[in-house]
């Protein structure tokens, strides 16, 4: 069974600091993963998405990568700013399945 | 473009009785998941649907049942409510392999 596991559970921040945050997956046969945002109380917002024959995906100050022998992928915000802040989601689609499995999110917060 | 839309925003229900969540999928999506998330964890998979069929099912009891309209449309119901499905309720609609979200419903049993 597919388990995803995010590190840190929060992070806070100064405004401007560039900052990694860590996703792993157990089982390394995956179709795509899957990177959100989410606001308290909201729903989520796609980020990025790689597939599992990529290595990393940019969008804007938003890097993701993807290491899928080692289970690991990462997200590495640039210069960031207080509207970053909110809890961000990694979730992997397993090859054959259709269902995403989240891991539990960082919740980050960047100080003005 | 209208992205994912869900109704109701909100809801308040008594244990035991039976609830319907409706969702309506970006435009040109065929699919349709459903997600429980409880506060403070990642969403869980209730399952998915694709030209009116339940296509994957999560690990849910058979309390949680669906349905996709012709519309691709789709709804949600949960019976025999407990206190432990409070959550909030996410719909996913996708095309390709992309999943797109919507704003969920909130729903509390009392």
């Amino acid at each position: 069974k597919q388990e995803v596991t995010q590190i840190p559970a929060a992070l806070s921040v100064p405004e401007g600091e560039n900052l990694v945050l860590n996703c792993s997956f157990t089982d390394s046969a995956i179709y795509n993963l899957q990177w959100f945002r989410q606001d308290p109380g909201k729903g989520l917002t796609s980020l990025l998405l790689i597939q599992s024959s990529q290595r990393e995906q940019t969008s804007g100050r938003l890097n993701a990568s993807l290491d899928k022998s080692s289970g690991r992928s990462t997200l590495y915000i640039a210069a960031s700013q207080p509207g970053d802040s909110a809890t961000y989601l990694c979730a992997v689609v397993d090859t054959g399945r259709r269902a995403l499995t989240f891991g539990s999110g960082t919740r980050l917060q960047v100080q003005p | 473009d209208a992205g994912v839309t869900q109704s109701p925003t909100h809801l308040i229900k008594t244990r035991g009785q039976q609830v319907t969540l409706r969702c309506s999928p970006k435009s040109g999506h065929d699919t349709v998941s459903w997600y429980q998330q409880a506060l403070g964890q990642g969403p869980q998979f209730i399952f998915q649907y694709y030209e009116e069929e339940e296509r994957q099912r999560g690990n849910f009891p058979d309390r949680f049942s669906g349905h996709q309209f012709p519309n691709y449309s789709s709804e949600l119901n949960v019976n025999a409510l407990l206190l432990g499905d409070s959550a909030l309720y996410l719909c996913a609609s996708s095309w390709g392999d992309e999943q797109y979200f919507g704003p969920g419903t909130r729903l509390t049993v009392t």
